[in-house]
């Protein structure tokens, strides 16, 4: 697709189940990136990825959070043993290249979970 | 404190006015500077870079205090398409990441 694509867009689990998000980027960005954005609040960096690699994961909350990215494309979010306080709305976003280019991110519409 | 801070707002304004929204950022290293707009229950997306000089795209205004760390963005003559939160973005560190502010909501009204 020509744009940044997640599923699902909508994720109802109960607490203490795992949940998987998938990041479809646009083709050949290398740059691929994880925030979470709760009710009213700005987003909140998660990890960075630059083709397969994570370089930065200061952002990931706990270990109960993961990210992966094969063929430097689609790229898997993993929650473990969710709690309420992990609601939000997930965003992927991509770049051409490194965000230091042009500061240009395009985001997916966003996974929005919801933690019972 | 937080890296990146703005009025969280909502400013209500009419058709036609100017208005002014700042933000402050912490880190003085920072070197780039960006405005990106959320509407209601949609994906952020890039307004407009914020450079040095300040810079200017048709009713859009930015402009950047090294000295202050303090980025601002001006809008005159207000459209109802307007209305959206405005997300100040600041880079930061060595790997490329973009530092959300909490963005600050515009309502423009008829």
């Amino acid at each position: 697709g020509a744009g940044v694509s997640q599923s699902p867009s909508n994720k109802v689990t109960e607490k203490g189940k795992d949940v998987e998000l998938r990041c479809d980027p646009i083709s050949g960005h290398t740059a691929l990136y994880w925030y979470r954005q709760s009710l009213g609040q700005g987003l909140e960096f998660l990890i960075y990825f630059q083709g397969n690699s994570a370089p930065d994961k200061s952002g990931l909350p706990s270990d109960r959070f993961s990210a992966e990215r094969t063929g430097g494309s689609v790229s898997t979010l993993t929650i473990q043993r969710t709690q309420q306080e992990d609601s939000a709305v997930y965003l992927c976003a991509s770049s051409l290249g490194p965000a230091t280019s042009t500061g240009e991110l395009f985001f997916g519409e966003g996974s929005r979970l919801t933690v019972l | 404190r937080k890296e990146v801070e703005q009025d969280p707002g909502p400013f209500n304004v009419p058709e036609g006015a100017t208005v002014a929204f700042n933000c402050t950022y912490s880190n003085s290293a920072s070197q780039s500077f960006f405005w990106y707009r959320q509407d209601c229950r949609k994906e952020p997306k890039l307004l407009m870079s914020v450079y040095s000089s300040g810079n200017e795209d048709g009713r859009f205004t930015a402009q950047l205090n090294r000295a202050s760390q303090y980025i601002s963005l001006l809008i005159r003559d207000s459209k109802l398409s307007d209305s959206a939160t405005y997300l100040c973005v600041v880079l930061s560190g060595g790997y490329n990441k973009l530092i959300f502010g909490a963005g600050t909501r515009l309502a423009v009204h008829p």
